[in-house]
């Protein structure tokens, strides 16, 4: 079986800080994604790669970075978190080709 | 502009009763189209993934439709059961399955709940 995993499953932040989010796969998949869900928006893609080191921005990559350094690994920066980046956090990955894509159980990030 | 609409947004149905959810989509050129379960709190799950020459695939008491024509697509799910609660996710790949298969447009989900 396909596993993703990201690293908390609840995260409460201030304003300012610098927070980070890491995602990890375990099926050598080419790709990995950024996602944020909040209701009536359903999920906007912040970034993704296809492949170590290599990163292309999303609809929403403002206030955000990425940093991908081994294949199996990508995780998500948010520089000075701010209020409106209280969302609920999915990554994702999938191999080139079948195109489909395995999420992981999400982080609930809140900012105060 | 891409876009993926489902309908409707919610939906309360009883235990053991079907119920239909709907899929209506601007993508080009398109791909595929799958079907995501998300239960609360979780990550989606992929249900069933359809290309171009596909137009019913089951899974188990889901059972996906396509119509490239129309470009609609039902869910169907089967004598329902309380873990089908859940947000159904839409979903609709543009472009070929080597290159831009990443660019996914998503639906804004329809939430069932099934009540005993």
């Amino acid at each position: 079986d396909v596993k993703v995993t990201q690293s908390s499953r609840y995260l409460v932040k201030r304003t300012g800080e610098k927070v980070f989010l890491e995602c990890v796969q375990d099926m050598d998949h080419e790709n990995m994604f950024w996602y944020r869900q909040d209701p009536g928006l359903g999920l906007r893609l912040i970034y993704f790669s296809y492949d170590v080191k290599m990163k292309e921005k999303g609809d929403i990559p403002e206030g955000y970075s990425v940093s991908r350094e081994k294949k199996e690994r990508f995780s998500l920066i948010l520089e000075s978190a701010s209020t409106n980046q209280t969302s609920m956090y999915l990554c994702a990955s999938s191999w080139t080709g079948t195109g489909e894509q395995y999420f992981g159980p999400g982080t609930r990030l809140t900012v105060t | 502009k891409n876009q993926v609409e489902q309908s409707p947004q919610s939906l309360i149905i009883l235990e053991g009763k079907n119920c239909t959810l709907q899929c209506n989509y601007t993508v080009s050129p398109f791909s595929n189209l799958r079907w995501y379960k998300q239960d609360t709190g979780r990550g989606p799950v992929s249900l069933t993934i359809m290309t171009f020459s596909e137009n019913t695939k089951s899974n188990g008491r889901y059972t996906a439709t396509l119509d490239a024509d129309t470009k609609q697509s039902s869910l169907h799910i089967t004598a329902s059961q309380l873990s089908d609660s859940a947000s159904y996710i839409c979903v609709v790949s543009a472009g070929n399955s080597g290159g831009s298969n990443y660019k996914l447009t998503f639906g804004k989900g329809t939430l069932l709940t099934v009540n005993p």
